[in-house]
């Protein structure tokens, strides 16, 4: 079953300005990971957070975590419509599973 | 980056035949890789995990008979669904690990199977 929800199904926004994206979570957790997905096509890894950090930066991409509530935030600052794509939360378990939230489909308009 | 290969990306096929997908890890030894099924516009759904030289775990309600798991080599796993049905179609998309927990996962690019 999947481990988590994200939040919001579907963002639209113009290019230039900050997209976030929110994912929610059960279990404990080894490290929790984002991936993008063109339509179609398969993932492309773009951060992993473990357990034990509160936030990581690469680039124009943001996470945080907050164990404690069971959560996670992607930020993308500076959108470009290339950011079109959906976006997924994924919970390494502790049986070292890797379990993908319902994801959020990002548009990012000229 | 490391790259993971899967092949065929798209297949067609008749009610009742079985199909074969294979997954490699191209430049890596995949200790441990997943299957995923993803219906269109859903998440990624994970169907079982797969470690070499042992048997496949399953997720509960996917049924082990009908989607055959080998991986027989650290850098090749294959999927096989048999007697497959038009309920069988989706995007199926495997990934591939050096190690856990914090290894980086290695998605193919998926296979698109249609049971007509």
């Amino acid at each position: 079953s999947q481990q988590g929800e994200e939040d919001p199904q579907a963002l639209s926004i113009q290019e230039g300005e900050n997209a976030t994206m929110n994912c929610s979570y059960k279990t404990s957790i080894n490290n929790l990971q984002w991936y993008r997905q063109n339509s179609g096509r398969g993932l492309v890894h773009l951060i992993l957070i473990r357990s034990n950090e509160r936030e990581k930066h690469s680039g124009r991409l943001r996470v945080t975590l907050d164990t404690s509530k069971k959560s996670s935030s992607l930020l993308i600052t500076a959108s470009r419509a290339a950011d079109t794509a959906s976006y997924f939360c994924a919970v390494m378990d502790s049986s070292y599973k890797l379990i993908f939230g319902s994801g959020t489909r990002l548009l990012v308009r000229p | 980056g490391a790259v993971v290969s899967q092949h065929p990306s798209r297949v067609i096929c008749k009610s009742g035949t079985s199909v074969k997908i294979e997954c490699r890890s191209l430049d890596f030894q995949a200790t441990t890789m997943f299957w995923y099924r993803q219906f269109p516009k859903k998440s990624l759904m994970l169907m079982a995990t797969s470690n070499e030289g042992s048997k496949a775990t399953y997720e509960q309600g996917v049924e082990k008979d009908k989607f055959l798991i080998n991986h027989a080599s650290l850098t090749l796993s294959t999927l096989t669904v048999t007697s497959a049905h038009p309920e069988d179609s989706s995007f199926y998309i495997c990934s591939a690990t050096q190690g856990l927990p914090n290894g980086e996962l290695f998605f193919g690019e998926g296979s698109r199977l249609t049971v007509l």
